[in-house]
């Protein structure tokens, strides 16, 4: 079975202060791992993706995540937060061609 | 390269009546699947498609949500009739596998229901 947990419902930073998400999953294969972030009433963007190769994934806008097997842990980082990084993230899992969500974190950047 | 597209972007139906998505995918994507997004939560897959054969129907409420992809290219998500509990923005992905097997989804804009 896969699943995934993303342990924060909600973060808030302040502008240029370091922002953490944190995801966990679980999967009966080795999966590939994705960040998608979803601005309000825009599409699904991809931030990153780990498919088995280097265990620091760097994505766009500075953001970037590392798979951790031993902690089935795919947290994402970004050193400065920015006020346009105010969205929500998505952490997906995806085992053998589907794709399955987290709940997602709503991230909010303070002026 | 073109991105998935769905149309319609917006409707607002009353319940009980029905009511169709349509999208195409990106050129050549043999994976086709269907995601409700509720408001707050994040998207549920519905429907997998590869090519025009049904890869996972299991989460599909087939009483009332009905899918096809007949030619294995662009794809028709329907409901009838509509509840007010299927309010939500419904999304199209593609998908295709790269050289080393890797596959990654690309998402449409989707189309967001309201019931009322």
């Amino acid at each position: 079975a896969q699943s995934v947990t993303q342990l924060d419902s909600h973060v808030s930073v302040s502008e240029g202060t370091p922002v953490l998400l944190r995801c966990n999953y679980s999967s009966s294969y080795s999966p590939s791992l994705f960040w998608y972030v979803q601005h309000p009433n825009k599409g699904l963007q991809l931030l990153l993706k780990y498919t088995s190769a280097a265990t620091l994934v760097k994505g766009i806008n500075g953001f970037e995540a590392e798979f951790k097997k031993s902690e089935t842990s795919f947290h994402l980082t970004k050193p400065s937060a920015h006020m346009s990084d105010a969205a929500e993230y998505f952490c997906v899992v995806s085992p053998l061609a589907q794709f399955y969500f987290g709940t997602g974190t709503s991230l909010t950047v303070i002026p | 390269e073109a991105g998935v597209a769905q149309s319609p972007r917006y409707k607002i139906i009353e319940k009980r009546q029905s009511v169709a998505f349509w999208c195409n995918p990106i050129s050549g994507h043999a994976t086709l699947y269907w995601y409700q997004q509720i408001l707050g939560q994040g998207p549920k897959l519905l429907i997998q498609f590869q090519n025009n054969g049904v890869v996972d129907d299991s989460q599909l409420p087939k009483d009332r949500f009905s899918a096809e992809r007949l030619k294995g290219v662009d794809s028709t998500l329907k409901i009838q009739p509509a509840k007010l509990e299927d309010s939500a923005v419904y999304l199209c992905a593609s998908s295709s596998r790269d050289v080393r097997g890797n596959t990654e989804a690309f998402f449409g804009q989707g189309t967001r229901l309201t019931v009322v």
